[in-house]
This record gives C-alpha cells, structure tokens and sequence, in this order.
C-alpha cells in the first residue's frame, strides 16, 4: 500500500531561518500530494497540494514541488515565523484515501 | 456554526463504558471520514462514508462502530476499549467529485480520548 515517511522532529529554528522538511512517498498509481499543518489545540488543515510531477504547490509562503524521479515532496519557506509554529504533515492520496505521515513538528523561537 | 464541529472535545471512560463521538460538518459535503491519531504514528484512516455508504472499514476493531444517519453528521460509537485506544480522534468531510478525484479534507479539532 502507500506509504508517507517524513523527517522526525522536532525541528528547531530561530524566526527568519530556512525551512526545509523531507517528504518521500511510495504510491501506485499517480497520486496527488500534500502537506497539510496542524497548529495547537487544532485540526489539520490544508496547506498546500500538487496533483502532477513537477507541479509547485505554495502557499503563505510555504512551497513543495511533486519529484515523481525521486519521489518527494520536501516542504520550504525562505523565512520561518514564530506563527509557524505546528505540526506539518505529508500525505499522498488518491480518491478518497489519503495515507498520512507521522507529521513533524516546528518550533521556530525568537 | 461553520466547518467541521466534533463534540466532545475531551472524553475519559472505563474499559466497560459504551460512549459515543459525534461530528456534524456544515460544508455540504458527501463524503465523512473518521481517523485515528497517535503519538508519534502516522494518522490512521479508520472509516469512510461517502453519500452515507460506508465504502472503507480499514481493519478496525468491532469495538468502535460507525454510523452515518445523513450526510452531514457522523457518530463514532465506543465500547470496551482498551486502553491503547486512547488517541485523537478526528472527523474530517469532502467533496467527491468522482471516483478519482476528490475535494480538500476539512477536518475538525478532534476528540481527545483517553481510556483508563
């Protein structure tokens, strides 16, 4: 079946920095990608999608391109903020049935 | 009210207590899901129902049973859990459009059930 494996956390970064969080996949088919974040005390909500090889999701300045050669789909922002701060999930899905990763947690400080 | 609501937020139960959670979504959306979040495990999809069909039981224990009266509201029905039960539970809705494409998964905020 499908599989998401993810970076674990938790990453720690200082407000400003470089983000980058590892996503690879293995799915049948041609599966659409995702990242989705879950802030505290919250749900997960979407925060960007691919649905192609090479197509850019991006979103609040968050950007994750579909790598069907290599089959991932790493997370980046240029410059983290506080706000940031959550737990980010991959996933990979097609029809109703996304399979999720473990999810990584951010914790950018001042 | 807006979204996906889940009530209640927090539930504490005995092995030999039948509960039940309930979720309701305002999106007009065809398709409920119910998932299982674990500590440091991957979220678990546990129930689909799509037009009030349950289409997907992916393996999960008859300790937990769903029902889907309509659309809109889905219920999770506990009873003899163990206590590795205890997760978050979340309730999330789409849109199907097809059979191979479907709509954004809107999720709620969750269940916190903790089982003694």
């Amino acid at each position: 079946g499908d599989s998401v494996t993810q970076m674990e956390g938790p990453v720690t970064l200082s407000e400003e920095a470089f983000l980058t969080i590892n996503c690879t996949y293995t799915a049948t088919g041609y599966p659409s990608l995702f990242w989705y974040v879950q802030y505290p005390g919250e749900g997960l909500q979407l925060l960007l999608k691919a649905t192609k090889a090479d197509d850019k999701g991006s979103n609040k300045g968050f950007e994750a391109t579909y790598r069907k050669e290599t089959t991932s789909f790493h997370l980046e922002k240029g410059s983290v903020q506080v706000s940031d701060s959550a737990v980010y999930f991959c996933a990979t899905g097609t029809a109703s049935k996304l399979t999720f990763g473990t999810g990584t947690r951010l914790q950018v400080t001042l | 009210e807006t979204g996906v609501t889940q009530t209640p937020r927090h539930l504490v139960m005995g092995m030999t207590n039948k509960k039940s959670l309930k979720c309701e979504q305002h999106l007009g959306h065809n398709a409920m899901y119910w998932y299982k979040q674990s500590a440091k495990k991957p979220l678990e999809l546990m129930f689909v129902y799509n037009f009030k069909e349950q289409t997907e039981n992916n393996s999960v224990p008859s300790r937990f049973s769903p029902e889907c009266p309509n659309s809109s509201h889905l219920f999770l029905h506990l009873h003899t859990l163990q206590p590795e039960d205890s997760a978050l539970y979340l309730c999330a809705s789409s849109q199907e459009v097809g059979r191979t494409q479907f709509g954004e998964l809107f999720f709620g905020e969750g269940s916190r059930l903790t089982v003694l």
